[in-house]
C-alpha cells in the first residue's frame, strides 16, 4: 500500500461545477495535511492545509479531513478553467518530512 | 524577488559530467529539501536538511550528494550524471515540523 494515494485521473469537471479530489494515507500518526496545485512544468503551490478533523474553507476551496477513515479531500466550488492543473496531496511522516501522492490531474471544461 | 531561488533553471549536459544545482532562500527557514519529479509522477525526496550540521538521505539519494553551506543555501550535486537522472528538480523550505513546504521554481535537467 502506498503511503499517500490519489486517483491519478484525469478528472473532468464542467465549468461552474464542484470538483472533488480525494486522498488516502496509511500513517495513522499523521497530523498535518496539505494540498498543492501544480501547473504543467511549474512548481507546486500551496493552496490549503488542515490539521484538525472537519472542514476548512478558504474562498472557493474547502479541505476536509477524517482521521478515523484516513482520508483528506479538497473541494473546489464554482470551478474555473484556470483551476485545471494537477493537485498534489501531502501528508507528514513523523516530524521530519512530507510524503506526496502522485497527484490528480483536473481538467475544467468551459 | 522569489523567496526560494534555484539556479540554473535549465541545464543540458552529457553523461558522466559533474553537475551542481543550487538553492538559496530568504524565508529564514531552517529546513530545506531536494526533490525530483519525473513526468506524470509525484515528488520523490532526495535529501533533506534541518540545519547546517544535519543532512539526511531521502528515498532516492543514490547518485546524489548535497551540501548545506549556510542556513540559506543548500546545493545538490550529481557526481557523474546518467541519463535516467533527467528530471525536474525542486528545492523546498519549511519553517518546522508540521509546517508547509515552499518550493522554488525548479531546475529542468537533461542528461544526454
Amino acid at each position: 500500500q502506498k503511503e499517500v494515494e490519489q486517483n491519478s485521473g484525469p478528472l473532468s469537471v464542467p465549468e461552474g461545477a464542484i470538483a472533488s479530489l480525494n486522498c488516502t494515507y496509511s500513517d495513522r500518526g499523521s497530523q498535518s495535511f496539505f494540498w498543492y496545485r501544480q501547473y504543467s512544468g511549474k512548481s507546486p503551490e500551496l493552496i490549503m492545509f488542515i490539521y484538525s478533523n472537519g472542514d476548512k474553507e478558504d474562498g472557493r476551496f474547502t479541505a476536509q479531513l477524517n482521521k478515523a477513515s484516513q482520508y483528506v479531500s479538497l473541494l473546489i466550488r464554482d470551478s474555473q478553467p484556470s483551476d485545471s492543473a494537477t493537485y498534489l496531496c501531502a501528508v507528514n511522516q513523523g516530524a521530519q518530512k512530507l510524503v506526496f501522492g502522485q497527484g490528480t490531474r483536473l481538467t475544467i471544461n468551459p | 524577488d522569489a523567496d526560494v531561488t534555484q539556479t540554473p533553471r535549465n541545464r543540458i549536459t552529457k553523461t558522466g559530467k559533474r553537475i551542481m544545482l543550487e538553492c538559496s532562500q530568504t524565508k529564514g527557514h531552517d529546513r530545506m529539501y531536494w526533490y525530483r519529479q519525473d513526468p506524470g509522477l509525484g515528488l520523490q525526496l532526495i535529501y533533506y536538511s534541518f540545519d547546517v550540521k544535519d543532512i539526511n538521505k531521502g528515498e532516492i539519494s543514490d547518485g546524489y550528494s548535497v551540501s548545506r553551506q549556510a542556513q540559506a543555501k543548500f546545493s545538490l550535486s550529481l557526481e557523474s550524471a546518467i541519463p535516467n537522472q533527467t528530471a525536474l528538480y525542486f528545492c523546498a523550505t519549511s519553517a518546522g515540523m508540521g509546517q508547509p513546504q515552499h518550493f522554488g521554481d525548479g531546475t529542468r535537467l537533461s542528461i544526454l
